[in-house]
């Protein structure tokens, strides 16, 4: 099994702040990279994905790609209330296979 | 447009006993992934069907966990007999996947069967 690692939290930031999420993996030959949110009791859904070195940024967030280190982040500006949740960080190979996901980061964003 | 059903939601057995859950994807949808996902942690793939053809199935625990999905459309789940370490969510998602330059990586998700084991 491939492996993708994320700091469980849970990880509290204020208000207004910069909510920062780290995620590793192992395999070498992963080619596409995603971030999903799973609100408590919910299901997850996708908010972010990267496939390319450097930096992708869509509105609040932005995700952050280095295949040289295996490291891949996301970064949420102007942090909300409604962002708390539970981040999961996903890779996936070069052929649809190998959809794996990380153990998920909980992020509380405090009023 | 329909999103991904799943079906029961809720389940409360016995160890020993079976169960089976069922999954319809979104029309279209070429690729199917049941997953577990065990309160506290992120979700672990089971399998995964390209059309109704088996890709990846090294995580699923064939001695108990069987899975099929006929005509490509809807998939089931079956576990027999269930342990006690079963008690999960049992997460069904589907995928327009057709290798990568046809795969976004967006994977669409049931609301979830959430099975507990006494």
């Amino acid at each position: 099994q491939k492996e993708v690692e994320q700091n469980s939290g849970p990880l509290s930031v204020p208000e207004g702040a910069i909510a920062s999420l780290n995620c590793t993996y192992s395999d070498r030959v992963s080619q596409s990279f995603f971030w999903y949110r799973q609100y408590s009791g919910k299901s997850p859904e996708l908010i972010m994905s990267i496939y390319s070195n450097g930096d992708k940024e869509d509105g609040r967030f932005t995700a952050q790609l280095n295949k040289a280190s295996q490291y891949v982040s996301l970064l949420i500006r102007d942090s909300q209330p409604s962002d708390s949740a539970t981040y999961l960080c996903a890779v996936m190979n070069n052929y649809g296979q190998n959809f794996v996901f990380g153990p998920g980061t909980r992020l509380s964003v405090l009023p | 447009e329909a999103g991904v059903a799943q079906s029961p939601r809720y389940k409360i057995i016995e160890k020993r006993q079976s169960v089976a859950f069922w999954c319809n994807p979104i029309s279209g949808h070429a690729t199917l992934y049941w997953y577990q996902q065990i309160l506290g942690q992120g979700p672990k793939l089971l399998i995964q069907f390209q059309n109704n053809g088996v890709v990846d199935d090294s995580q699923l625990p064939k001695d108990r966990f069987s899975a099929e999905r006929l005509k490509g459309v809807d998939s089931t789940l079956k576990i027999q007999p269930a342990k006690l370490e079963d008690s999960a969510v049992y997460l069904c998602a589907s995928s327009l996947g057709r290798g990568r330059l046809g795969h976004t990586g967006e994977l669409f998700f049931g609301e979830g069967s959430r099975l507990t084991v006494l």
